[in-house]
């Protein structure tokens, strides 16, 4: 069973424009991580968010958590066309939990 | 400093047989992760290992066998391989929170 859900599936955006992704996710979780996959590639980490917090930023970068509605947001300011990838975000199954599960994630597209 | 590696990148089997996947880190994680990932699907775990000599089912294990003999090497295999086993499998391992994950096998099975 899937622990996050990412909408949309596909997003088709222009360099220098901004993309948002979002993720909804199915139970209590103590952090959020959002991973990158490059096409034929391995995923990559890009960012953590605690439960606790309600926004993070990392470069370019920026995630929010409402842990109300179960949801997160990634969103990437001033696109480019290396930012093609799929993102994928990620929680564990609950508490002490090693088991790290992912949604089908948003295939991003940066058209130079 | 080589992170985690797969070997083969690419493999292509007939049913029935069997191989060996086998996954390497050297960044002296304790927790090591076997996933398939499939057209339109996120990544599914396989099996996973919290430190040498364990290992433990996640959500797909069936068909699959795996060991942890050496603290750097998780090994995947496969006893009798069947065409639903055709996919990408990424290796990945962790001290904790963030996995580190290798650059992918693909497995044809015909």
């Amino acid at each position: 069973s899937q622990q996050g859900e990412e909408d949309p599936q596909a997003l088709s955006i222009q360099e220098g424009e901004n993309a948002t992704m979002n993720c909804s996710y199915k139970t209590s979780i103590n952090n959020l991580q959002w991973y990158r996959q490059n096409s034929g590639r391995g995923l990559v980490h890009l960012i953590l968010i605690r439960s606790n917090e309600r926004e993070k930023h990392s470069g370019r970068l920026r995630v929010t958590l409402d842990t109300s509605k179960k949801s997160s947001s990634l969103l990437i300011t001033a696109s480019r066309a290396a930012d093609t990838a799929s993102y994928f975000c990620a929680a564990y199954s609950g508490a002490g939990s090693y088991q790290l599960t992912f949604g089908k994630g948003t295939k991003l597209s940066v058209i130079p | 400093n080589a992170g985690v590696t797969q070997t083969p990148k690419f493999r292509v089997l007939k049913t029935g047989q069997s191989m060996t996947l086998l996954c390497a880190q050297d960044m002296n994680h304790e927790y090591m992760y076997w996933y398939r990932q499939d057209p339109g699907m996120g990544l599914r775990l396989i099996h996973y290992s919290v430190g040498e000599g364990t290992t433990a089912k996640g959500e797909v294990p069936d068909g699959y066998n795996v060991s942890r003999l050496k603290k750097q090497n998780f090994l995947l295999g496969l006893e009798s391989a069947a065409p639903s086993q055709t996919s990408v499998y990424f290796c990945a391992s962790s001290s904790g929170i963030t996995q580190y994950f290798g650059p992918g096998t693909r497995l044809l099975v015909l």
